[in-house]
């Protein structure tokens, strides 16, 4: 079965920078575009960024457009989000999902980020 | 305007009762809506896609209509599992993805 699991969340200060990860298992992560979507504390969902199934088209939120970048590497399965310059209001769970035209048809269980001095 | 307005916020209804939540899209974006259910602590689920098709397991309870800017999600007698947050979702270009603010379902 589909499985999305990340990691790579904790307590940041402002200005640091964090990777966080996503390794996929049970389909062909290859043949898959992935979101990464953010969810902070007791608020609704925001679209963060999407990759195509070869990198060859990213797409960013305006929230986050210029300190965040999206990559993959198909050889491990995984998924990732550089996230720069670190603020407040980056606080939030942090989910991958599969891709299917558009639609976020698989999501991880999410891993937190949460930005304080 | 990618911005995807949902309404009400939050509602409470009785077991059995039919809810409807509304999502605006800022332009036209045709059938590109979907809607996600995201219960408590847990995580989303995709419910409906191209506006009114079902995804998979379902149930026949829940349904989408609307087109162009003005869409609508309806649950007919609603159940206590309904219990959940639910989000519009347009997807009519990679370019303008986004999310509406999502609307709380509680049962009175």
């Amino acid at each position: 079965q589909v499985q999305l699991v990340e990691s790579g969340g904790g307590v940041v200060q402002p200005g640091r920078s964090l990777r966080l990860s996503c390794v996929a298992s049970g389909f062909t992560f290859s043949s898959s575009g992935m979101h990464w979507v953010r969810q902070a504390p007791g608020k609704g969902l925001e679209w963060v960024a999407l990759v195509s199934l070869d990198e060859s088209f990213k797409n960013y939120a305006d929230s986050v457009k210029g300190r965040v970048t999206i990559s993959r590497d198909n050889s491990k399965n995984t998924l990732y989000l550089q996230i720069n310059n670190l603020r407040p209001e980056d606080t939030a769970v942090y989910y991958c999902a599969r891709d299917l035209n558009l639609l976020l048809d698989y999501w991880g269980q999410g891993t937190l980020v949460t930005v304080s001095s | 305007d990618i911005q995807m307005t949902q309404s009400p916020s939050s509602l409470s209804a009785f077991v059995g009762d039919r809810v409807t939540v509304t999502c605006r899209a800022g332009q036209d974006i045709s059938n590109y809506l979907a809607w996600y259910q995201q219960k408590p602590g847990k995580v989303p689920r995709l419910l409906i896609y191209a506006a009114s098709t079902l995804q998979s397991g379902v149930p026949s309870r829940f349904s989408g209509s609307g087109s162009g800017t003005e869409f609508t999600l309806t649950i007919n007698s609603l159940q206590p599992e309904d219990v959940a947050t639910y989000y519009c979702q347009r997807y009519n270009t990679a370019l303008a993805l986004a999310f509406g603010g999502g609307t709380k379902v509680e049962i009175k």
